[in-house]
This record gives structure tokens, C-alpha cells and sequence, in this order.
């Protein structure tokens, strides 16, 4: 079956110009969640969804960076006015039976 | 909070060796542990989760096993090969559902 995808696998954009992100999980699983790799710094928890409870923001760095779920499904990740350090992977999960299951990432390079 | 640490940073081995990663964890209060495996450029492949009530699972060549008490989690590969060179990354749930928090990783190669 279709596992975790997500799009674009790469995206170069402007130090100053808003990006979107964009995560299709696994059909079914109902938790989501968006983690950050960027080089030297390890992996780094973002947002999480689950089902229709008020999202887990608490790892969102700072208010340029924001997250919806249309319908349960579809995920977006928005960062506006994007500066050099947002320069990483970013890393969308869904989960079943306690398995987080991973996409393969878009690289944001911000020049 | 908590903190995952893995040892080694990374590892170099002759294929058909058995080898041991190890990770710690500083709170010991987990929900469950997962190794992944990350090949370079691409996403994260789940290897084996171990609830906290178990002591270890097995899948093919890898065993994990998981002493909450102290803290610690080994990965063990047997019989390595080339085709098993990558990043292992073994992280921790604190509950159910609950965001994963991870290790910096070992890198792992497997000579021919």
C-alpha cells in the first residue's frame, strides 16, 4: 500500500519568501506529525495532530511557522518570511498501533 | 526533559561481523522505544518498537532489547552486510501517541 508522502521533495526559495509544505499520510491513521532534521542538529519534534483534538504546537520555534489538517487528512506546513536557519528536512509521520511511519522528507534550502 | 543519547557516533565494521548500538535514555518513565534506520537523502524506516512493558523484539537479523529501569536500549545486528550501512536512530514516546524524542544517531558501514 501507499506509505507516508509528502511534496515537494525539494524546494530552494528566498531568505524573506513564505513556503508551503505538504504531507499526505497514510490513509487511516488518524495521529500526524511533523518533525525538523537539519545538518548537526539532530531531529526535532514540530507539531502533532491527532483525530480532531486541538494540535500539540509545542514545538513550532517561533510564530513564522504554522500547521493545518483539511478533513483528518492532508497536512500543510506553512513558513512565512523564511530566514537562513529554516534550512533543513522537514520530516511528516503518521501513526498506526503506536508506529510512527515516515515520509521521505522535502529539503528546504533558504538562500 | 528528556534526553536521548546514542553510542557510537559511528561505527565501521568487516561485513559478517555482529555488532552492538547502543542508546540511553535519561527519564525512564517511556511510553515505548523505536529504532529506525535512515539511508542518506531519505525518510526514516521503522526497524523494531518495543513497548515499555517488554524486554525485547526481534526481526530477522536485529534484536532490540529494552532495561527501562537503567535507561538503556541496544540495538543488536547480526551477521552484518554491506546493504545494512546507515544511520540507526533509536527514539523514545513518553505517552501514548505522544511525539518521539530521538538521538543524534550512529552511523553504521559494513565493508564488502
Amino acid at each position: 500500500g501507499a506509505g507516508v508522502s509528502q511534496s515537494p521533495s525539494n524546494k530552494v526559495t528566498e531568505k524573506g519568501k513564505d513556503v508551503e509544505l505538504r504531507c499526505d499520510p497514510i490513509s487511516g491513521h488518524t495521529a500526524l506529525y511533523w518533525y525538523r532534521q537539519s545538518l548537526g542538529q539532530g531531529l526535532e519534534f514540530l507539531i502533532y495532530f491527532q483525530g480532531n483534538s486541538a494540535p500539540d504546537k509545542s514545538g513550532l520555534p517561533s510564530d513564522r511557522f504554522s500547521a493545518e489538517r483539511t478533513g483528518g487528512s492532508v497536512s500543510t506546513l506553512t513558513i512565512q518570511r523564511t530566514q537562513q536557519e529554516d534550512s533543513a528536512v522537514y520530516l511528516c509521520a503518521s501513526t498506526r498501533l503506536d508506529t510512527q511511519y515516515f515520509g521521505p522528507g522535502t529539503r528546504l534550502t533558504v538562500l | 526533559k528528556q534526553e536521548v543519547t546514542q553510542i557510537p557516533a559511528a561505527l565501521s565494521v568487516p561485513e559478517g561481523e555482529n555488532l552492538v548500538l547502543n542508546c540511553s535514555f535519561t527519564d525512564s518513565a517511556i511510553y515505548n522505544l523505536q529504532w529506525f534506520r535512515q539511508d542518506p537523502g531519505k525518510g526514516l524506516t521503522s526497524l523494531l518498537l518495543i513497548q515499555s512493558s517488554q524486554r525485547e523484539q526481534t526481526s530477522g537479523r536485529l534484536n532490540a532489547s529494552l532495561d527501562k529501569s537503567s535507561g538503556r536500549s541496544t540495538l543488536y545486528i547480526a551477521a552484518s552486510q554491506p546493504g545494512d550501512s546507515a544511520t540507526y536512530l533509536c527514539a523514545v514516546t513518553e505517552t501514548s501517541g505522544s511525539r518521539l524524542t530521538f538521538g543524534e544517531g550512529t552511523q553504521l558501514t559494513v565493508n564488502p
